[in-house]
């Protein structure tokens, strides 16, 4: 079993609808929450970062951390075509710097 | 801010040969960077922590003398695929470590690496 465990998709979605895309771990460890957007042949860009469980939004982006059980997950409003992409979550211990990744979701958004 | 650059973005070499591959940080000091490999759909996989003024600390089964890195400045890491074979063929990204509690870590673009 992986740590992290995400969707690989593809997710397609019409313009202008919510998108959620989720990841589950193991490591009860993780602490520090991350997503990661990658176009194709493009490196990583960090999207969203959060501490420990509750909620964070960053204009159209919400990330919510539940270590309870385990979940995160990314919503994304009002979508657009610009978003389409793959979306990487990641993950880190206090005191660790290395970051586990999950395998990537990639959204389609259609216009 | 927070920009990190890589070069070259795509390289093709003969199998044998040996690649460099930079990795600089633009805008912020780093003293720890880091190198990813990346196969075609599949997510990162560490390889390494490079940080600067030291030896670099390899992921296990990751062959220190086949992938040297050096982290010579506090923008500059580099990692050099010695004598390269198709296997090695792939996507190497690196990111950078931005200092303060958060450690966040900003990508490169990039570098695509074809060995025939």
């Amino acid at each position: 079993q992986k740590e992290v465990e995400q969707d690989p998709g593809p997710l397609s979605v019409p313009e202008g609808a919510i998108v959620s895309l989720n990841c589950t771990y193991s490591n009860s460890a993780f602490q520090y929450f991350m997503w990661y957007r990658q176009y194709s042949r493009k490196g990583p860009e960090l999207l969203m970062y959060t501490y420990s469980s509750g909620n964070k939004e960053d204009g159209r982006f919400t990330a919510q951390v539940d270590k309870s059980s385990k979940y995160i997950s990314l919503f994304i409003r009002d979508s657009q075509p610009s978003d389409s992409a793959t979306y990487l979550c990641a993950m880190r211990e206090t005191g660790r710097r290395a970051l586990t990744f999950g395998s990537g979701t990639r959204l389609q958004v259609q216009p | 801010g927070a920009v990190v650059s890589q070069h070259p973005s795509r390289v093709i070499c003969k199998s044998g040969t040996s690649v460099k591959i930079e990795c600089r940080s633009l805008d912020f000091q780093a003293t720890t960077m880091f190198w990813y490999r990346q196969f075609p759909k599949q997510s990162l996989m560490l390889m390494a922590t490079s940080n600067e003024g030291s030896k670099a600390t390899y992921e296990q089964g990751v062959e220190k003398d086949k992938f040297l890195i050096n982290h010579a400045s506090l923008t500059l890491s580099t990692l050099t695929v010695t004598s390269a074979h198709p296997e090695d063929s792939s996507f190497y990204i690196c990111s950078a470590e931005t200092s303060g509690a958060n450690y966040e870590q900003y990508f490169g673009p990039g570098t695509r690496l074809t060995v025939t």
